[in-house]
């Protein structure tokens, strides 16, 4: 059974807009959460990484925001940007390193 | 971030045959892993490449079809062996390295079992 659920499936956005991806998680163990974006025929890239002992952390426009208590976590792409299309996936691990990954999430920002 | 190369790019491989993969890393790491990652899908775990040892291997995968070798802290091998169409998917090494223990991924080995 998939250990980190992930929503939506996919989304479409204007250039400019905002984008929200979910992603929520049972084993409180976890205690690194990463995102990647994929391109296709690419490998995964690290994009941004949070652990449990803050809420939110910001890099450039994209933003993890972590709910420790309702075991959720979501990415928040700001102002997106065509480039910005890809393939995002959450991840969760617990100190063995051993990355549990969520279905994915296929991004369209539409010019 | 380390770098990191996998070979072959990409391979189309005939049912009942085996291929290995390379991974090489740019420096040291101590900890490797392999994935796979099928068509269209999330990624999945196969197994941690440990240095001078054995796999472990993840519920699901086994050694007599995915043989892993770990000669040093740079390099490593995923055999995929007596393949099946089944087996078409990307697969991908990656490496815990930096500052803060990030994982990141290599650029993948598409392959295709006809």
């Amino acid at each position: 059974q998939q250990q980190v659920k992930q929503s939506p499936q996919s989304l479409i956005v204007q250039k400019g807009g905002i984008s929200i991806i979910n992603c929520a998680y049972e084993n409180t163990a976890f205690d690194y959460f990463p995102w990647y974006q994929q391109f296709p025929g690419k490998g995964p890239a690290l994009l941004i990484a949070i652990r449990p002992d803050v809420s939110e952390k910001k890099e450039g426009r994209f933003t993890i925001s972590f709910n420790k208590s309702a075991k959720q976590f979501s990415l928040h792409i700001m102002d997106s940007q065509p480039g910005d299309s890809a393939t995002y996936f959450c991840a969760a691990s617990i100190n063995d390193y051993k990355l549990s990954f969520g279905a994915g999430t296929t991004v369209t920002v539409r010019a | 971030s380390a770098v990191i190369s996998q070979k072959p790019s990409r391979d189309i491989c005939q049912r009942g045959t085996s291929l290995t993969i390379q991974c090489q890393v740019d420096s040291q790491v101590t900890m490797m892993f392999w994935y796979r990652q099928q068509p269209g899908q999330s990624l999945t775990l196969i197994a941690t490449a440990n240095q001078g040892s054995e796999a472990t291997y993840e519920s699901g995968f086994v050694i007599d079809k995915f043989p892993i070798s770990r000669p040093n802290l740079t390099f490593s091998t995923l055999t995929v062996s007596n393949m099946s169409p089944e087996d078409s998917s990307i697969y991908l090494c990656s490496v815990v390295s930096g500052r803060l223990d990030e994982q990141y991924f290599g650029p993948g080995t598409r392959l295709t079992v006809t």
